[in-house]
């Protein structure tokens, strides 16, 4: 089993529609948690820090739930600007200094 | 203010060549890490250098290796290469030891094996 697990997609969905990804861990132990964005051909950029409390930034609101050990990601009234891949990404406890990355999930915002 | 820098930002080489990329982090950041992604992945974790020592390792082959240099600059290298480490190659750099929110990555380097 995959250390972190996304569906890639991907995800096509109109304009102004709200989407959802999940990304699920399996590592118990993981402490910290990310959602990046990257978009084609282009580095991987932070989205928002995954708090256990939820996070919004925005349109966009991050969920933690450490019980099931998965995040998630919601976007509402998505724009074109919003395709792009969503990277989970989790930090494990002892390995501080090490990012794991999911495989991403690819979302395309149509007319 | 510039952000972190990779040189070059393509490479093609051919199987059994070596190869070494480079990294400048942001002015004043100390930790330096290695990311490769491969097309359709997420990026792996290959090196975290800081304070010019490795802290971080991930499961690589030894003909991967890295070093810091006294300016926080980094090197790549990459000996025997094979078809498999045709990926993108990117740099990240962090004020402290820990990357986690505060971790910035350069474009990276864009290597084919031949």
């Amino acid at each position: 089993r995959k250390e972190v697990e996304q569906d890639p997609g991907p995800f096509n969905v109109p304009e102004g529609a709200t989407v959802a990804f999940n990304c699920t861990y399996s590592n118990s132990a993981s402490q910290s948690f990310f959602w990046y964005r990257q978009d084609c051909r282009k580095e991987p950029k932070l989205l928002m820090s995954v708090y256990s409390s939820g996070n919004e930034d925005g349109r966009f609101t991050a969920q933690l739930n450490r019980a099931s050990q998965y995040i998630s990601l919601l976007i509402r009234d998505s724009k074109l600007s919003d395709s792009a891949t969503y990277l989970c990404v989790v930090i494990n406890t002892g390995t501080a200094s090490k990012l794991t990355f999911g495989t991403g999930t690819r979302l395309q915002v149509t007319l | 203010d510039a952000g972190v820098t990779q040189s070059p930002t393509h490479l093609i080489k051919t199987r059994g060549q070596h190869v070494t990329l480079r990294c400048s982090p942001i002015s004043g950041h100390k930790s330096v890490s290695w990311y490769q992604q491969v097309l359709g992945q997420g990026p792996q974790f290959i090196f975290q250098y800081y304070e010019k020592e490795e802290r971080g390792r991930g499961n690589f082959p030894d003909r991967f290796s890295a070093r810091q240099f006294p300016n926080y600059s980094s090197e790549l290298n990459v000996n025997a290469l094979l078809l498999g480490d045709s990926a993108l190659y990117l740099c990240a750099s962090s004020l402290g030891r820990v990357g986690g929110e505060k971790l910035f990555f350069g474009s990276g380097t864009q290597l084919s094996v031949l």
